[in-house]
Protein backbone atom coordinates (compact mmCIF):
# COMPACT_ATOMS: atom_id res chain seq x y z
CA UNK A 1 0.00 0.00 0.00
CA UNK A 2 0.91 3.85 -0.32
CA UNK A 3 1.53 3.83 4.06
CA UNK A 4 1.46 1.60 6.85
CA UNK A 5 -1.70 0.63 8.08
CA UNK A 6 -2.07 -0.28 11.46
CA UNK A 7 -5.48 -1.20 12.65
CA UNK A 8 -7.60 -0.81 15.15
CA UNK A 9 -7.14 3.05 15.48
CA UNK A 10 -8.34 3.39 18.46
CA UNK A 11 -8.83 0.14 21.53
CA UNK A 12 -10.45 0.01 24.86
CA UNK A 13 -9.89 -2.81 26.97
CA UNK A 14 -10.44 -4.16 30.44
CA UNK A 15 -7.78 -4.40 32.62
CA UNK A 16 -6.26 -8.27 32.46
CA UNK A 17 -7.69 -8.37 28.75
CA UNK A 18 -5.57 -9.47 25.98
CA UNK A 19 -5.37 -7.41 22.96
CA UNK A 20 -3.49 -7.81 19.64
CA UNK A 21 -2.58 -4.80 16.80
CA UNK A 22 -2.11 -5.28 13.59
CA UNK A 23 0.67 -3.26 11.36
CA UNK A 24 0.59 -3.78 7.86
CA UNK A 25 4.05 -1.76 6.44
CA UNK A 26 4.82 -0.57 2.97
CA UNK A 27 5.30 -3.56 0.66
CA UNK A 28 8.83 -4.74 0.18
CA UNK A 29 10.21 -2.84 3.40
CA UNK A 30 12.20 -5.19 5.03
CA UNK A 31 12.68 -3.39 8.42
CA UNK A 32 9.57 -2.70 10.92
CA UNK A 33 9.60 -1.23 14.24
CA UNK A 34 7.13 -1.02 17.09
CA UNK A 35 7.21 2.14 19.18
CA UNK A 36 5.17 2.99 22.10
CA UNK A 37 4.26 6.56 22.65
CA UNK A 38 3.20 8.32 25.99
CA UNK A 39 1.01 11.80 26.13
CA UNK A 40 3.77 14.40 25.53
CA UNK A 41 6.85 11.53 25.67
CA UNK A 42 8.65 10.80 21.71
CA UNK A 43 8.26 7.27 20.34
CA UNK A 44 10.08 4.72 22.77
CA UNK A 45 11.45 1.98 21.25
CA UNK A 46 9.91 -1.42 21.74
CA UNK A 47 11.48 -4.13 19.40
CA UNK A 48 12.41 -4.78 15.12
CA UNK A 49 12.12 -7.05 13.11
CA UNK A 50 14.38 -7.70 9.73
CA UNK A 51 12.08 -9.28 7.74
CA UNK A 52 10.46 -12.34 9.49
CA UNK A 53 13.64 -12.33 12.07
CA UNK A 54 12.78 -10.51 15.32
CA UNK A 55 16.50 -8.77 15.83
CA UNK A 56 15.70 -6.88 19.06
CA UNK A 57 12.99 -6.41 21.36
CA UNK A 58 15.39 -4.90 24.22
CA UNK A 59 12.40 -2.19 24.43
CA UNK A 60 9.12 -4.78 25.26
CA UNK A 61 8.88 -3.68 28.73
CA UNK A 62 7.19 -6.96 30.33
CA UNK A 63 6.64 -10.73 29.37
CA UNK A 64 3.55 -9.94 28.73
CA UNK A 65 4.62 -7.66 25.41
CA UNK A 66 5.14 -10.27 22.75
CA UNK A 67 5.43 -9.48 19.03
CA UNK A 68 5.47 -11.68 15.61
CA UNK A 69 6.29 -10.93 11.57
CA UNK A 70 5.87 -14.49 10.50
CA UNK A 71 6.14 -14.22 6.65
CA UNK A 72 7.82 -10.76 6.20
CA UNK A 73 5.52 -7.95 5.80
CA UNK A 74 2.27 -8.17 8.58
CA UNK A 75 3.02 -7.57 11.88
CA UNK A 76 1.32 -8.14 14.89
CA UNK A 77 2.07 -6.93 18.64
CA UNK A 78 0.33 -8.73 21.52
CA UNK A 79 -0.34 -7.64 24.97
CA UNK A 80 -1.35 -10.02 27.60
CA UNK A 81 -3.22 -9.12 30.44
CA UNK A 82 -3.37 -5.68 30.20
CA UNK A 83 -2.90 -3.18 32.79
CA UNK A 84 -3.72 0.55 32.96
CA UNK A 85 0.15 1.48 32.48
CA UNK A 86 -0.08 -0.21 28.78
CA UNK A 87 -2.49 2.52 28.06
CA UNK A 88 -0.50 4.63 25.07
CA UNK A 89 -0.39 5.36 21.47
CA UNK A 90 1.47 2.48 19.43
CA UNK A 91 2.74 3.19 16.69
CA UNK A 92 4.61 1.12 13.42
CA UNK A 93 7.01 2.12 11.41
CA UNK A 94 8.95 0.33 8.43
CA UNK A 95 11.48 1.41 6.51
CA UNK A 96 13.19 -0.23 3.04
CA UNK A 97 16.62 0.01 4.23
CA UNK A 98 17.45 1.89 7.42
CA UNK A 99 20.98 0.95 6.96
CA UNK A 100 22.17 2.97 4.29
CA UNK A 101 20.05 6.15 5.66
CA UNK A 102 16.50 6.17 4.77
CA UNK A 103 14.25 7.80 6.87
CA UNK A 104 11.33 5.43 8.62
CA UNK A 105 7.65 5.87 7.42
CA UNK A 106 5.15 5.91 10.20
CA UNK A 107 1.50 4.45 10.80
CA UNK A 108 -0.72 6.90 12.72
CA UNK A 109 -0.63 4.60 15.29
CA UNK A 110 -3.54 2.40 17.97
CA UNK A 111 -4.20 4.35 20.70
CA UNK A 112 -5.21 1.75 23.65
CA UNK A 113 -6.66 2.28 26.78
CA UNK A 114 -6.99 0.76 29.39
CA UNK A 115 -9.98 0.54 32.08
CA UNK B 1 23.08 7.59 30.79
CA UNK B 2 21.92 8.20 27.23
CA UNK B 3 20.07 10.87 26.53
CA UNK B 4 19.02 12.86 23.91
CA UNK B 5 17.27 16.40 24.73
CA UNK B 6 15.03 18.70 23.43
CA UNK B 7 15.74 22.04 24.86
CA UNK B 8 12.50 23.69 24.49
CA UNK B 9 9.23 21.85 24.88
CA UNK B 10 7.07 24.68 23.25
CA UNK B 11 8.33 27.77 20.94
CA UNK B 12 5.96 30.11 19.89
CA UNK B 13 6.94 32.71 16.77
CA UNK B 14 5.60 35.15 14.39
CA UNK B 15 4.78 33.89 10.99
CA UNK B 16 7.84 35.02 8.68
CA UNK B 17 10.43 34.21 11.30
CA UNK B 18 12.84 31.84 11.64
CA UNK B 19 12.06 28.81 13.64
CA UNK B 20 15.18 27.53 15.25
CA UNK B 21 14.76 23.72 17.46
CA UNK B 22 17.71 22.49 18.99
CA UNK B 23 18.77 18.98 19.74
CA UNK B 24 21.25 17.90 22.25
CA UNK B 25 22.61 14.09 22.90
CA UNK B 26 24.89 12.55 25.26
CA UNK B 27 26.71 9.30 25.10
CA UNK B 28 26.24 8.18 21.51
CA UNK B 29 28.13 8.46 18.40
CA UNK B 30 25.22 8.59 16.26
CA UNK B 31 25.50 7.64 12.57
CA UNK B 32 22.51 9.40 11.52
CA UNK B 33 20.15 11.80 13.04
CA UNK B 34 17.10 12.42 12.01
CA UNK B 35 14.09 15.23 12.29
CA UNK B 36 10.58 14.14 12.17
CA UNK B 37 7.21 16.12 12.12
CA UNK B 38 4.35 14.71 14.13
CA UNK B 39 0.82 16.50 13.94
CA UNK B 40 -1.88 15.33 17.04
CA UNK B 41 -3.60 12.05 16.70
CA UNK B 42 -1.05 11.06 13.56
CA UNK B 43 2.05 9.33 13.16
CA UNK B 44 5.91 11.08 12.76
CA UNK B 45 6.32 12.12 9.28
CA UNK B 46 10.39 11.73 8.21
CA UNK B 47 11.65 15.47 7.28
CA UNK B 48 15.54 15.19 7.35
CA UNK B 49 18.27 12.89 7.82
CA UNK B 50 21.88 14.24 8.43
CA UNK B 51 24.51 11.91 8.62
CA UNK B 52 27.78 12.14 11.25
CA UNK B 53 30.04 13.34 8.41
CA UNK B 54 28.00 16.52 7.15
CA UNK B 55 27.57 19.18 8.35
CA UNK B 56 24.25 20.84 7.22
CA UNK B 57 21.47 19.44 5.07
CA UNK B 58 18.96 21.76 3.73
CA UNK B 59 15.38 21.10 1.85
CA UNK B 60 13.15 23.51 0.97
CA UNK B 61 12.74 26.16 3.86
CA UNK B 62 14.35 23.29 6.42
CA UNK B 63 17.68 23.35 6.88
CA UNK B 64 19.14 20.87 9.44
CA UNK B 65 22.91 21.36 11.04
CA UNK B 66 24.58 18.43 13.08
CA UNK B 67 28.07 19.33 15.25
CA UNK B 68 29.67 15.87 16.51
CA UNK B 69 31.78 17.90 18.52
CA UNK B 70 28.93 19.71 20.74
CA UNK B 71 26.52 17.11 20.21
CA UNK B 72 24.20 19.26 19.12
CA UNK B 73 21.89 19.50 16.04
CA UNK B 74 19.79 22.55 14.97
CA UNK B 75 16.98 22.52 12.97
CA UNK B 76 15.54 25.90 11.53
CA UNK B 77 12.48 26.88 9.44
CA UNK B 78 13.10 29.70 6.96
CA UNK B 79 10.06 31.86 6.51
CA UNK B 80 7.70 30.00 8.93
CA UNK B 81 4.00 29.78 8.38
CA UNK B 82 0.98 28.85 10.53
CA UNK B 83 1.01 25.49 8.85
CA UNK B 84 4.44 24.58 9.93
CA UNK B 85 2.52 24.39 13.88
CA UNK B 86 3.39 20.74 14.80
CA UNK B 87 5.48 18.96 16.94
CA UNK B 88 8.99 18.46 16.02
CA UNK B 89 10.78 15.37 16.94
CA UNK B 90 15.03 14.49 16.80
CA UNK B 91 15.95 11.30 16.58
CA UNK B 92 19.63 9.39 16.57
CA UNK B 93 20.38 6.27 14.97
CA UNK B 94 23.34 5.23 16.78
CA UNK B 95 24.15 2.35 15.10
CA UNK B 96 22.96 2.86 11.30
CA UNK B 97 19.76 0.57 10.69
CA UNK B 98 18.98 0.05 14.30
CA UNK B 99 16.26 1.36 15.94
CA UNK B 100 16.06 5.15 16.72
CA UNK B 101 15.81 6.77 19.57
CA UNK B 102 13.77 10.04 19.94
CA UNK B 103 13.83 13.26 21.95
CA UNK B 104 10.51 14.36 23.68
CA UNK B 105 9.72 16.17 21.01
CA UNK B 106 9.44 20.45 20.70
CA UNK B 107 5.54 21.71 19.96
CA UNK B 108 5.76 24.72 17.43
CA UNK B 109 3.54 27.61 17.24
CA UNK B 110 3.16 29.74 14.29
CA UNK B 111 1.02 32.80 14.75
CA UNK B 112 -0.21 34.75 12.18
Amino acid sequence: GAGVSQSPRYKVAKRGQDVALRCDPISGHVSLFWYQQALGQGPEFLTYFQNEAQLDKSGLPSDRFFAERPEGSVSTLKIQRTQQEDSAVYLCASSLDPGHGSGYTFGSGTRLTVV
Amino acid sequence: SQKIEQNSEALNIQEGKTATLTCNYTNYSPAYLQWYRQDPGRGPVFLLLIRENEKEKRKERLKVTFDTTLKQSLFHITASQPADSATYLCALDPEAGTALIFGKGTTLSVSS
